[in-house]
């Protein structure tokens, strides 16, 4: 079956710009949780949905990140004035559930550059 | 704060030898410990998880509460283990993870 999928799987912008970056679960999957990686990095936290609600968005590193979810499924991270700090891929990642033996599974990335 | 300390970058062992990868934590509380695992070119995906107790691909990993560390064992490395490891934390209600920065395991033949 098809699995979470992020969309552009790369993306180079400017300085000051608005940017998208779109995460489809898997089809079922309530909970969703968005990460950014730095070069030689893991993984950082940035905000957890339950459904359509964004139960833990504590990662969130300013106001210019904004992630949304309307119907529970497909989810939006906005950065707003990108600076080059940005820079990262940011994944996405679906469970079934938030539960000890559910399982997250990972999207490919979106590469973000900002020049 | 909550921490995930993966001290070694790279780890080089050859086929057959054991290899244990170290992983430490901090934690305020009792927090469940997973291993995610990625592949060349590959998502990341999970390989472990401690509430499970299970043995994935022959590795376990114990968690130690008087030392807050979760290593990451195999006793006989084969060639296609090598990967990038990450340890991961997770508070009991799952609503985040906190990942290390990961090893990279490279298993010479």
């Amino acid at each position: 079956g098809a699995g979470v999928s992020q969309t552009p799987s790369n993306k180079v912008t400017e300085k000051g710009k608005y940017v998208e970056l779109r995460c489809d679960p898997i089809s079922g999957h309530t909970a969703l949780y968005w990460y950014r990686q730095s070069l030689g990095q893991g993984p950082e936290f940035l905000i957890y949905f339950q459904g359509t609600g964004a139960a833990d968005d504590s990662g969130l590193p300013n106001d210019r990140f904004f992630a949304v979810r309307p119907e529970g499924s497909v989810s939006t991270l906005k950065i707003q004035r990108t600076e080059r700090g940005d820079s990262a891929v940011y994944l996405c990642a679906s469970s079934m559930g938030a539960g000890p033996t559910d399982t997250q599974y990972f999207g490919p990335g979106t590469r973000l550059t900002v020049l | 704060a909550q921490r995930v300390t993966q001290p070694e970058k790279l780890l080089s062992v050859f086929k057959g030898a054991p290899v244990e990868l170290k992983c430490n934590y901090s934690y305020s509380g009792s927090p469940e410990l997973f291993w995610y695992v990625q592949y060349s070119r590959q998502r990341l995906q999970l390989l472990l998880r401690h509430i499970s107790r299970e043995s994935i691909k022959g590795f376990t990993a114990d968690l130690n509460k008087g030392e807050t560390s979760f290593h990451l064992k195999k006793p006989f490395a084969q060639e296609e283990d090598s990967a990038m490891y990450y340890c991961a934390l997770s508070p009991h209600n799952f609503n985040k993870f906190y990942f290390g920065s990961g090893t990279k395991l490279n298993v010479k033949p």
